[in-house]
C-alpha cells in the first residue's frame, strides 16, 4: 500500500497570502489530522476529519482551517499567512478513529510540506 | 496543562548497546501512547504503540513499558545501529473524547557511535 502522501513538498509565501495543503491519507483510511511542527513548540494538534467532518481542533486560530472529501483526501488552509506559520505541517491518517472504542488508533504520518513564510 | 515530556533532549550510545529513552505524561486519563522515530526531512514514523490496559509490549528490537502509576513510558532499542539514530517521539492520546489527537513530547534525539 502506498503511504500518505502530501503536496507540495515546500512551499514559500510571503505575509498576507493564504496557502492551501493537500494530504491523501493511506487507501482505505478515514480519519486525517493536521499537526504543525516547528522548533520551538514541536509537534502541536491543529484538526483531525473523519467522514468529511471535523471531529476535533486544537488551539490555533481562525486563519487555520481545512476539510476533508468523501474519498478521504483532506486539504487545510492557512490565511493572511504570518512569519510564525513557517513550519513543517503534517498530516497522519489512520484506520478509523474509535474503531477498537478508544479514542484513536494508529495515526501513520506523511513526509509533510515545508512551509516558508517571508 | 497537557504536557508530554522527555527527560533527556540526547541520548548517544554505542553501536551494539541497548539504548532506552524516557518519557513522562502527565494526563493521567490518556488511554493510548505511541512511539514515533523522525529522521531529518521526514515525518515521523511509527515504531510501536501501547494501550493503557498493558504495561508492556514488545516489537523487533524494541519494547515499550508503560508504568501507570507513576505515568511513566519507556522505549527500549536492542543493539543499537546506526540507522537508529533519529529523534524519537512519545505522543499520548489525552482522553476518549479527544478524537485523533496526539499530544507529543519534545522529542529525543538518538545518537548511535560506530
Amino acid at each position: 500500500k502506498a503511504g500518505v502522501t502530501q503536496t507540495p513538498r515546500y512551499l514559500i509565501k510571503t505575509r498576507g497570502q493564504q496557502v492551501t495543503l493537500s494530504c491523501s491519507p493511506i487507501s482505505g483510511h478515514r480519519s486525517v489530522s493536521w499537526y504543525q511542527q516547528t522548533p520551538g513548540q514541536g509537534l502541536q494538534f491543529l484538526f483531525e476529519y473523519f467522514s468529511e467532518t471535523q471531529r476535533n481542533k486544537g488551539n490555533f486560530p481562525g486563519r487555520f482551517s481545512g476539510r476533508q472529501f468523501s474519498n478521504s483526501r483532506s486539504e487545510m488552509n492557512v490565511s493572511t499567512l504570518e512569519l510564525g506559520d513557517s513550519a513543517l505541517y503534517l498530516c497522519a491518517s489512520s484506520l478509523e478513529a474509535s474503531k477498537f472504542l478508544t479514542s484513536t488508533d494508529t495515526q501513520y504520518f506523511g513526509p509533510g510540506t515545508r512551509l516558508t513564510v517571508l | 496543562g497537557e504536557s508530554v515530556g522527555l527527560h533527556l533532549p540526547t541520548l548517544s550510545v554505542q553501536e551494539g548497546d541497548n539504548s532506552i529513552i524516557n518519557c513522562a505524561y502527565s494526563n493521567s486519563a490518556s488511554d493510548y501512547f505511541i512511539w514515533y522515530k523522525q529522521e531529518s526531512g521526514k515525518g515521523p514514523q511509527f515504531i510501536i504503540d501501547i494501550r493503557s490496559n498493558m504495561d508492556k509490549r514488545q516489537g523487533q528490537r524494541v519494547t515499550v513499558l508503560l508504568n501507570k502509576t507513576v505515568k511513566h513510558l519507556s522505549l527500549q532499542i536492542a543493539a543499537t545501529q546506526p540507522g537508529d539514530s533519529a529523534v524519537y517521539f512519545c505522543a499520548e492520546n489525552p482522553s476518549l473524547s479527544n478524537t485523533g489527537k496526539l499530544i507529543f513530547g519534545q522529542g529525543t534525539t538518538l545518537q548511535v557511535k560506530p
